[in-house]
């Protein structure tokens, strides 16, 4: 059971703008900056937003991120069938002095 | 640019070691905190444990506390999972990963390597 609360699933078609949630406590978003990573299918993750809302170099505009108390959203705008992939959040828990992480979000381009 | 090159998985009998590598460079390897994660088949990525730049500052996840030993050799910007006492819920890959300079998730994560434990 992850520490980090993501829904597993979501899906928009292409061109849509999706969200996808995640949700923590006091001791890990409340207090710590949050990543968002991507993950292709058979790939390793790949850093996607870093400090809440910062894109990495070559993260396209398309993807934001906001953080609001204990969660985060992770939003993509004009959804490509190549952002079909995992999605986690990801941060600093101050309790467990480790790095938690959601249980991910697969995202379905229809 | 960051490259984090994992070696050493392989297939093990339950009870049996084995030791991952992860080689390391495009960064000041010596002062950067590094992990290990794992995914199992289908699953999530769960943090197994994590390493100062000084090597003096360790943890490690409840799950492979006391089995697993995280270790560095900076001469060869290296990182190194020496994992004991494996048991069949070790089956997983294996990512090596760089920190950001204070503690929190990574930056880069390596290729992975896939540990198969299985009589």
């Amino acid at each position: 059971q992850s520490v980090l609360t993501q829904p597993p699933s979501a899906s928009g078609t292409p061109g849509q703008r999706v969200t996808i949630s995640c949700s923590g406590s006091r001791s890990n978003i409340g207090s710590n900056t949050v990543n968002w990573y991507q993950q292709l299918p058979g790939t390793a993750p790949k850093l996607l937003i870093y400090n809440d809302n910062q894109r990495p170099s070559g993260v396209p505009d398309r993807f934001s991120a906001s953080k609001s108390d204990t969660s985060t959203s992770l939003a993509i705008s004009g959804l490509q069938s190549e952002d079909e992939a995992t999605y986690y959040c990801a941060t600093w828990d101050d309790s467990l002095n480790g790095p938690v992480f959601g249980g991910g979000t697969k995202l379905t381009v229809l | 640019q960051v490259l984090l090159v994992e070696s050493g998985g392989g297939l093990v009998k339950p009870g049996g070691s084995l030791r991952l590598s992860c080689a390391a460079s495009g960064f000041s390897f010596g002062d950067s905190y590094m992990s290990w994660f794992r995914q199992a088949p289908g699953e999530g990525l769960e943090w197994i444990s994590y390493i100062g730049g000084t090597s003096s500052h360790t943890n490690y996840a409840d799950s492979v506390r006391g089995r697993f030993t995280i270790s560095r050799d900076i001469a060869k910007s290296s990182l190194y999972l020496q994992m004991n006492s494996l048991r069949a819920e070790d089956t997983a890959v294996y990512y090596c990963t760089k920190d950001p300079p204070l503690q929190g998730p990574p930056d880069f994560w390596g290729q992975g390597t896939l540990v198969t434990v299985s009589s």
